[in-house]
């Protein structure tokens, strides 16, 4: 079935640690994004991307990298220099050059610092 | 700027109401919009998309009507059920290039049995 992979489910940090948040499509999507969930607040953007090698940091990327190296895979690094990083974090993708862009989420992952 | 704005925030219903989500945004010149639903701890389900030149999508009990010039689009939910109990979303692409999308805050509705 297409859809969108988000591993793991639930994750654990440790404080000054780097986590990696994995994220695959197989919808043939160009567009990918990730986005940041708290309790009674919408999604903030953090970093999109339009095609392979190619990002844009959103609104709140700083503390946060990615890689676009296949179309495919958007995997999100949280550093050390996130100072809250525990949140539920949400990946996206579209087609956004279509006026029928549907976007299509993963389930989430859960970041908790220790 | 576009912004996209959802009311009520809160939504408590018995079973079997008919009812009305709202979502309004400030510019007119959006490509489509799309409605998701959000159960606690997941992610986002996507339950309609409606092109700028369509009025109304129907899926199932579900129907979604959008009139630009008055920048507003509902979800209507037709004999609501418990298990509709969600936070519902609204998003536009943003004008102009349809890069990102720009998000209500949500409605959270609840159906009681």
């Amino acid at each position: 079935d297409g859809g969108i992979t988000q591993s793991p489910k639930y994750l654990f940090r440790k404080e000054g640690q780097n986590v990696t948040l994995s994220c695959e499509q197989n919808l043939n999507h160009d567009a990918m994004y990730w986005y940041r969930q708290d309790p009674g607040q919408g999604l903030r953007l953090i970093y999109y991307s339009q095609i392979v090698n190619d990002f844009q940091k959103g609104d709140i990327a700083e503390g946060y990298s990615v890689s676009r190296e296949k179309k495919e895979s958007f995997p999100l690094t949280v550093t050390s220099a996130q100072k809250n990083p525990t949140a539920f974090y949400l990946c996206a993708s579209r087609n956004p050059g279509h006026l029928n862009s549907e976007a299509f989420f993963g389930q989430g992952t859960r970041l908790t610092v220790v | 700027k576009q912004e996209v704005t959802q009311i009520p925030a809160a939504l408590s219903v018995p079973e079997g109401e008919n009812l009305v989500l709202n979502c309004s945004f400030t510019d007119s010149a959006i490509y489509n919009l799309q409605w998701f639903r959000q159960d606690p701890g997941k992610g986002l389900t996507s339950l309609l998309l409606i092109q700028s030149s369509q009025r109304e999508q129907t899926s199932g009990r579900l129907n979604a009507s959008l009139d630009k010039s008055s920048g507003r689009s509902t979800l209507y939910i037709a004999a609501s059920q418990p298990g509709d109990s969600a936070t519902y979303l609204c998003a536009v692409p943003n004008a102009g290039n349809n890069r990102k999308l720009i998000w209500g805050l949500g409605t959270s509705l609840a159906v009681n049995p």
